[in-house]
């Protein structure tokens, strides 16, 4: 079974600091890995995607990598903001014998404060 | 493109009461789910269709029942609410193709804004 784990559960930051979310997950047979925000009391915004054969993918300032083998990856922000205050999310779908992936585990998330 | 939408934002039922939430996209993705969001508990997958006319159970399917009559809609249906059924429900859609040896498996889920239902 996919376990996927975000560690720290929040972070409080000052602006301008750049930070690095961690997410972990227990079985690395996966497709590809995703991030995502949540606002509060909002749904989720797809961040970045990063595929199997992928290392990094970068979107203006973030930046996410991704390691299969020691089943992890960080989100990289940079120059941090108030403006990116929210719930950062990832998820793994899973890979199964028929080849094709129904199945998405998130994690629980990271709690981010960017204080002004 | 709306993008994925759902109905209602907010519901209020009393125990037993009947309800369907409502879902839609119009990015013509073969791949939709409902998923329900519990503090503590994170996201956790209801169920899913990968196409009209096919659905499948995910981890907590227990008390809802879903159909899949077009591409565009995957209505999520509560026979018979109950207070653990008090969430907010995510419905979320992406493209699908079968995975094939050496090449690309694309599936960037694009989620909906929420319902939040409470059970008395």
């Amino acid at each position: 079974k996919q376990e996927v784990t975000q560690i720290p559960a929040a972070l409080s930051v000052p602006e301008g600091e750049n930070l690095v979310l961690n997410c972990s997950f227990t079985d690395s047979a996966i497709y590809n890995l995703q991030w995502f925000r949540q606002d509060p009391g909002k749904g989720l915004t797809s961040l970045l995607l990063i595929q199997s054969s992928q290392r990094e993918q970068t979107s203006g300032r973030l930046n996410a990598s991704l390691d299969k083998s020691s089943g992890r990856s960080t989100l990289y922000i940079a120059a941090s903001q108030p403006g990116d205050s929210a719930t950062y999310l990832c998820a793994v779908p899973r890979e199964d014998s028929g080849g094709s992936n129904y199945k998405l585990t998130f994690g629980k998330g990271t709690l981010l404060t960017v204080n002004p | 493109n709306a993008g994925v939408t759902q109905t209602p934002k907010f519901q209020v039922l009393k125990t037993g009461q009947s309800m369907t939430l409502q879902c839609a996209q119009d990015m013509n993705h073969e791949y939709m789910s409902w998923y329900r969001q519990d503090p503590g508990m994170g996201l956790r997958l209801i169920h899913y269709s990968v196409g009209a006319g096919i659905t499948d159970q995910g981890e907590v399917p227990n008390g809802y029942n879903v159909s899949r009559s077009t591409t565009e809609d995957f209505p999520l249906r509560l026979l018979s609410a109950a207070p653990s059924q008090t969430s907010v429900y995510f419905c979320a859609s992406s493209y699908f193709r079968p995975w094939l040896a050496g090449g690309r498996f694309y599936n960037e889920q694009f989620f909906g804004p929420g319902t939040r239902l409470t059970v008395l």
